[in-house]
C-alpha cells in the first residue's frame, strides 16, 4: 500500500533545462528526505526536512533545491540539469529524524540527454 | 564521515538454504543499523533494524547480528524463498547525525 507518492514516474530532458519533482506522504510523518540512486544502485542522501528545518548534504550541487509547502510535501527542483544528474530520485519519510523506519516512494527516473 | 561497506555484491543460494549478508562501518559512534530490500523495478522497503544497545534481533526468518567491537553487522535469512530475491541494503547512522549512510547493496538470488 503506497503512502509516499512521487510524480512523475519518468522524465527525459536536455542538458540545461529545469526540472521539478513532487513528493507527498500521507503517513503524518514529520520528516521527509530526498535520495539519489545512481545506475549502480548506490544510494546517497541529499536532503532532510523536518519542522521547517532543512538539512543539506554538503556534497549536493547548488543547482538542486528542495521546496516544501507543509510537512506532507517535499518537492525537488534542479535548476540546470547536467548529464550526471541522470538517476532515480527517491523520496522518503519517517516519523522523526532519529532512528525511525523510512518509507520510500516509487521514485522518479530522470534521464538527461 | 561514516562509511558503510557491504561485502557481497551478489549472493546466490538454493531455496530453503540460509543467506548471510555482511556489512562493516567505520564510525564507532554509529548506533542505528537498518536493512532495506529493493525488489526488481521497485522502491526500497524496510525489513529490520538493530540498535547498538543489543547485539541480536530476530523477526521471523530474519536475524540481525551486531558486533560493535569489530564494527560489523550482518543479516541472516533462514529458509530462503524465491520472493526473498532482491537487492538488500545495509545502512548506519551515528548518534546525533541526520544522515543514513547506505552500503552498496547485495543482489540476493534464491534459486528454486
Amino acid at each position: 500500500e503506497t503512502a509516499v507518492f512521487q510524480t512523475p514516474n519518468y522524465h527525459v530532458t536536455q542538458v540545461g533545462n529545469e526540472v521539478s519533482f513532487n513528493c507527498k506522504q500521507t503517513l503524518g510523518h514529520d520528516t521527509m528526505y530526498w535520495y539519489k540512486q545512481d545506475s549502480k544502485k548506490l544510494l546517497k542522501i541529499m536532503f532532510s526536512y523536518n519542522n521547517k528545518q532543512l538539512i543539506v548534504n554538503e556534497t549536493v550541487p547548488r543547482r538542486f533545491s528542495p521546496q516544501s509547502s507543509d510537512k506532507a510535501h517535499l518537492n525537488l527542483r534542479i535548476k540546470s540539469v547536467e548529464p550526471e544528474d541522470s538517476a532515480v530520485y527517491l523520496c522518503a519519510s519517517s516519523y522523526n529524524r532519529g532512528g525511525a523506519e523510512q518509507f520510500f516512494g516509487p521514485g522518479t527516473r530522470l534521464t538527461v540527454l | 564521515g561514516e562509511k558503510v561497506e557491504q561485502h557481497e555484491s551478489t549472493l546466490s543460494v538454493r531455496e530453503g538454504d540460509s543467506a548471510v549478508i555482511n556489512c562493516t562501518y567505520t564510525d564507532t559512534a554509529s548506533s542505528y543499523f537498518p536493512w532495506y530490500k529493493q525488489e526488481a523495478g521497485k522502491s526500497l522497503h524496510f525489513v529490520i533494524d538493530i540498535r547498538s544497545n543489543v547485539d541480536r534481533k530476530q523477526s521471523q526468518r530474519l536475524t540481525v547480528l551486531l558486533d560493535k567491537k569489530a564494527k560489523r553487522f550482518s543479516l541472516h535469512i533462514t529458509a530462503t524463498q524465491p520472493e526473498d530475491s532482491a537487492i538488500y541494503f545495509c545502512a548506519a547512522r551515528s548518534s546525533g547525525s541526520w544522515q543514513l549512510i547506505f552500503g552498496s547493496g547485495t543482489q540476493l538470488t534464491v534459486m528454486p
